[in-house]
């Protein structure tokens, strides 16, 4: 089992510009998530989707958009960077009910110039 | 609103125990976690404890849970230079939303 993968791990962007963060998970879980890492500030979750074809907002989630793809994959779409989108991103996945315990990927690290 | 609060630093010896302070605010939290994060890498979970528990332990770490001061500890025994890391206490927010705290930065020096 390879857990939760992310792609790309780095990514540099100039301000206005769109990408799309991919996440996949092969553990059959229901719900996946994406947060974002600042310094100082812990990961604030940005969206989450309980099950394959719903997504909801987080805290964080204006300047976001999210497509659960399938039940593997839940991807994070920038349409127009901005510098304060300048942060490490990270997926989740969990099932429920199993102490709720979320399993995370490595993380993309992105800088918006 | 809920929130999760942690000392950003702590500095131990090789050897002694370390111990990582958190407090939290929602009370109806089921659970309570520690997640490690080393650099470069992911969170990954170290070990939690359920709320109806005031105590939890795994080899080398111990969780404390006081709920009426809504107080969370985790001990580490025999620190090792392979614990330096970054530790974040989450609470589970409901609807399988966990909030984190901001993370306490570990480091151990010989």
């Amino acid at each position: 089992n390879a857990g939760v993968t992310q792609t790309p791990k780095f990514q540099v962007l100039k301000t206005g510009q769109s990408m799309t963060l991919q996440c996949a998970q092969d553990m059959n879980h229901n719900s996946m998530y994406w947060y974002r890492q600042d310094p100082g500030m812990g990961l604030r979750l940005i969206y989450y989707s309980a099950s394959e074809g719903t997504t909801d907002k987080g805290e964080v989630p204006n300047g976001y958009n999210v497509s659960r793809l399938n039940k593997r994959e839940f991807s994070l779409r920038l349409e127009s960077a901005a510098p304060s989108q300048t942060s490490v991103y990270f997926c989740a996945s969990s099932i429920p009910g199993q102490q709720e315990t979320q399993y995370f990927g490595p993380g993309t690290r992105l800088l918006v110039l | 609103g809920e929130d999760v609060e942690q000392s950003l630093f702590l500095s131990v010896r090789e050897g002694d125990s370390s111990v990582i302070n958190c407090t939290y605010t929602d009370s109806s939290s089921t659970y309570l976690y520690w997640y490690k994060q080393e650099p470069g890498a992911g969170l990954q979970l170290l070990t939690y404890i359920f709320s109806n528990m005031d105590m939890k332990q795994d080899q080398r770490l111990t969780v404390l849970l006081n709920k009426k001061d809504k107080h969370l500890s985790l001990c580490i025994a025999d620190t090792q230079t392979g614990d330096s890391a970054i530790y974040f206490c989450a609470e589970n927010g409901g609807y399988n939303k966990l909030i984190f705290g901001a993370g306490t930065r570990l480091a151990v020096h010989p």
